[in-house]
């Protein structure tokens, strides 16, 4: 079946510096990608939609300048925090939809610690 | 926008016994509906899914209903098991060029042994 290969599984970075998280589909090409954040029991909200070749389609709220996404290929979209603070420490998720109509796989996820 | 509702957010049953979780949405155009399983610390899995064309759908253990006038869908567990303690998230998503899909706040469940 569809995978998606997130990665790193966890980081701590220190508060000013940037962080990028990597998503990639392993077995099938996704020509878009979603990114999401989670907060401690809390459900998934949407930041953004990652469109392979174009820009990326945030949701109302989320900075673009802040979150930057690069879908530079289509098995690959990367999620980089820039100028992270403690405040975006989080759970993010990736996810692709598989070929053929299919469903939404997602990525295992990144805990992202600001320190 | 799409805005999906979700309850219980938690729900503890007794091993065996069975579970139910409802969601409704706003979009009337919406098209697809997924239930998704996620465990502590890890990325949610698809466990079901129904489209609208259908209003009922089942694997094993695990349906979902839909009922597309009311727009409301629920997940059905029966027989449940320790192992189906986890968060479960329904989503919809939109008959868009966007694909998006939306989740609803998630319920804990707890199976006792």
């Amino acid at each position: 079946g569809a995978v998606v290969s997130q990665h790193p599984s966890w980081v701590i970075c220190k508060s000013g510096t940037s962080v990028k998280i990597e998503c990639r589909s392993l077995d099938f090409q996704a020509t878009t990608m979603f990114w999401y954040r989670q907060f401690p029991k809390q459900s998934l909200m949407l930041m953004a939609t990652s469109n392979e070749g174009s820009k990326a389609t945030y949701e109302q709220g989320v900075e673009k300048d802040k979150f930057l996404i690069n879908h530079a290929s289509l098995t690959l979209s990367t999620l980089t925090v820039t100028s992270a603070h403690p405040e975006d420490s989080s759970f993010y998720i990736c996810s692709a939809r598989a070929p053929g109509g299919g469903g939404y796989t997602f990525g295992s996820g990144t805990r992202l610690t600001v320190v | 926008g799409e805005n999906v509702e979700q309850h219980p957010s938690t729900l503890s049953v007794q091993e065996g016994d069975s579970a139910v979780i409802k969601c409704t949405y706003s979009d009337s155009a919406s098209n697809y509906f997924p239930w998704y399983k996620q465990e502590l610390g890890k990325g949610p899995q698809l466990i079901i899914d129904i489209r609208s064309n259908v209003g009922e759908k089942k694997d094993q253990r695990i349906a979902v209903t839909l009922n597309k006038t009311a727009k409301h869908f629920s997940l059905h567990i029966t027989e449940t098991q320790p192992e189906d303690s986890a968060v479960y998230f329904c989503a919809a998503r939109a008959d868009s060029s966007a694909s998006k899909i939306i989740f609803g706040s998630g319920t804990r469940l707890s199976i006792r042994p």
